[in-house]
């Protein structure tokens, strides 16, 4: 499985946008980039996903390089209820369907 | 409707015991995981169902663990002779179809704690 860098951790104030990295220089060109996060004693949740474009829904939007080797999680304006643990995932659509997950970034958004 | 559920929501057994974690999917849902998550990492695959059979168990650490979903339903995972490294969350998830484009929806865990 192609492997995914975030950072241990981040820090945000309420009300603010969050810029969550994600590297994945060894993606392959028919791997998709999804999020998850999980909120403190909850099981992930999905948050969104994308090959190549940008995307948006109404949790967030993912920004993705233009050679695919980063993407970036955005949480426009981030709420305390947003604190939680994202992770970063490849999914390979001819590939396994398990979830890899990596030790992802915990988010603290601050009041 | 009705998220995935899990009971119990905490186990705490003795080393040696033999204990049984029940997934209840989300109604319809073909596809069932389950995953462990130690504290402080991310969740870890452990089992896949598609329907009534083991599609992909090379998540399962040995022989004491073992999984079922006879009726390609509930599931419910079985760990003989508990371990103090057993300790865990254990995580059940259920999709739609199984295909690698599905999103996956977990319950809230079962704590186990294996004194």
């Amino acid at each position: 499985d192609a492997k995914t860098t975030q950072p241990n951790s981040m820090e945000s104030n309420e009300e603010e946008p969050v810029h969550l990295p994600c590297n994945h220089s060894t993606i392959s060109g028919t791997d998709y980039i999804h999020w998850y996060r999980q909120l403190p004693s909850q099981g992930p949740e999905y948050v969104i996903h994308g090959l190549t474009s940008n995307v948006n829904n109404r949790m967030a939007s993912l920004a993705i390089a233009e050679d695919r080797k980063s993407s970036t999680l955005i949480l426009h304006r981030a709420t305390l209820r947003d604190a939680a643990v994202y992770y970063c995932i490849l999914r390979n659509y001819q590939g396994a369907q398990k979830l890899v997950f990596g030790q992802g970034t915990r988010l603290t958004i601050n009041p | 409707g009705a998220g995935v559920s899990q009971t119990p929501s905490n186990k705490v057994t003795e080393k040696g015991k033999y204990v049984e974690l029940r997934c209840d999917p989300i109604s319809g849902h073909t596809a069932l995981y389950w995953y462990r998550q130690s504290l402080g990492q991310g969740p870890e695959f452990l089992i896949y169902f598609q329907g009534t059979g083991a599609a992909d168990d090379s998540g399962l650490p040995n022989d004491r663990f073992f999984a079922v979903r006879p009726e390609g339903s509930v599931s419910t995972l079985k760990i003989q002779r508990t371990e103090r490294g057993d300790s865990a969350v254990y995580l059940c998830a259920s999709s739609l179809s199984g295909t690698s484009f599905d999103t996956q929806y977990f319950g809230p865990g079962t704590r186990l704690t294996v004194l």
